[in-house]
């Protein structure tokens, strides 16, 4: 059974550095195609899609908090940490990580898996709502 | 930034079909990525509904049915009912859609 949960500070002031951290269980981050990802809401508002991390340590951020974004992983803690910079009040907004189906090819002639992009997020922690706010 | 564009809302009365739009780019949707779509009830956690453009993971009604052409895809709720009340999503790689509020009359 796949579980994610998200834990860190309810509370950040402006231009702090958030970190949260997603401690997930049922899976390995060290399995060919396996993925977590983060996405936040603001309330009331939609989803916004924010950085991926593979098993192999690729990762992939949204281009527009890419510079704002590090996305890194524990896999002997199996634990995914996010760390935001330059926090700011519009960032106010419930955050999600989530478990992506893993996507995958063989590869006969290397032996290798190869990741397919564009995966789904499956399984979803509870979300946790960090607000922004002197 | 690309965006999934979605309805606002949508409406229908119990028992009727509606369907949901979600328009992307060539960035996304009309690169060949796939489209999957959540459900998510009011203070809960988006929830897998369609996955890889029309499939449904288990457990989910086959009321549930999704479609993609060209640069859009589309999410189908038949029969629908109270329990459908709810906001549904698009994502395509690395983008989620605007959200459609669906209410039953």
């Amino acid at each position: 059974q796949i579980t994610l949960k998200e834990s860190g500070p309810t509370l950040v002031k402006p231009t702090q550095t958030l970190t949260l951290t997603c401690t997930f269980s049922g899976f390995s981050l060290s399995t060919s195609g396996v993925g977590v990802g983060w996405i936040r809401q603001p309330p009331g508002k939609a989803l916004e899609w924010l950085a991926l991390i593979y098993w192999d340590d690729d990762k992939r951020y949204s281009p527009s908090l890419k510079s704002r974004l590090t996305i890194t992983k524990d896999t002997s803690k199996n634990q995914v940490v996010l760390t935001m910079t330059n926090m700011d009040p519009v960032d106010t907004a419930t955050y999600y990580c989530a478990h992506l189906t893993p996507l995958t090819y063989y590869d006969i002639l290397t032996g290798f898996y190869h990741k397919i992009e564009g995966s789904n997020f499956d399984y979803w922690g509870q979300g946790t709502l960090v607000t922004v706010s002197s | 930034q690309s965006v999934l564009t979605q309805p606002p809302s949508v409406s229908g009365a119990p028992g009727q079909r509606v369907t949901i739009s979600c328009t992307g780019s060539s960035s996304n949707i009309g690169a060949g990525y796939d489209v999957h779509w959540y459900q998510q009830l009011p203070g809960t956690a988006p929830k897998l509904l369609i996955y890889g453009n029309s499939n449904r993971p288990s457990g989910v009604p086959d009321r549930f049915s999704g479609s993609k052409s060209g640069t859009s895809a589309s999410l189908a709720i038949t029969g629908l009912q109270a329990e459908d009340e709810a906001d549904y999503y698009c994502q395509s790689l690395n983008v989620f859609g605007t959200g459609t509020k669906v209410t039953v009359l």
